[in-house]
């Protein structure tokens, strides 16, 4: 069974510090793909970032970057250069393909706060 | 705005209740998705929907039930629920056959259910 565990509940940041938001994952499969979604106070899930399990270089989207440790298991979400915006919920979650369909695992999330 | 719509955003219900959530997307996916989200708990998956076809039924209660009359409608039937079903039910959509970020899943706003 694939397993994401996200161990920091909440995490407070000050406006243009970077924060690394944690995330390891248990999994049997070989091939997996690593999913990083924000959800802001209006609930919707709003994808960040993707790393596949066989790609060897981590994943960047803008500010957004994955430290992908695959050894440890670990695939970490590094923002650089925190805005006020980024205060939300992060989730970290694995994804396995069934019949085609992405079915994803999530994570418990971290609240990030940014303070002024 | 989303690609993926969800109404009604908010519903209270009693337990003898009947009532519907309506999750539509505009993106030309062909695999649709419900998650739960509770208090304190990950995300939950509860149903997948892959070209119109159930392939995914999450030991789900039988007191929810899904239904998917094309690629880009997709439907909760609720009945006789219990307070614990109070969520916030999100509902999501990818395109099958492509792994990696190309099927990421994209989710909507999600409908937050109160049971009283």
């Amino acid at each position: 069974a694939q397993k994401i565990t996200q161990t920091q509940p909440g995490m407070f940041v000050q406006e243009k510090e970077a924060v690394t938001l944690d995330c390891t994952y248990d999994t049997s499969d070989q091939s997996y793909g690593l999913f990083w979604y924000k959800q802001p106070s209006s609930g919707e899930m709003i994808f960040l970032i993707y790393q596949g399990s066989y790609d060897e270089q981590n994943a960047t989207e803008g500010r957004y970057s994955l430290n992908f440790q695959k050894a440890r298991k670990s695939a970490n979400l590094v923002i650089s250069a925190s805005q006020l915006g980024d205060s939300a919920m992060y989730f970290c979650a694995m994804s396995r393909l069934i019949q085609g369909a992405q079915k994803l695992v999530f994570g418990q999330g971290t609240r990030l706060t940014i303070n002024p | 705005e989303t690609g993926v719509t969800q109404t009604p955003r908010h519903l209270v219900m009693g337990m003898t209740n009947k009532k519907s959530l309506k999750c539509e997307q505009h993106l030309g996916h062909n695999a649709m998705y419900w998650y739960k989200q509770s208090a304190k708990k990950p995300l939950e998956l509860m149903f997948v929907y892959n070209f119109k076809e159930q392939t995914e039924n999450n030991s789900v209660p039988s007191r929810f039930s899904p239904e998917c009359p094309n690629s880009s409608h997709l439907f909760l039937h609720l009945h006789t629920l219990q307070p614990e079903d109070s969520a916030l039910y999100l509902c999501a959509s990818s395109q099958v056959g492509l792994a990696g970020r190309s099927g990421e899943l994209f989710f909507g706003e999600g409908s937050r259910l109160t049971v009283l």
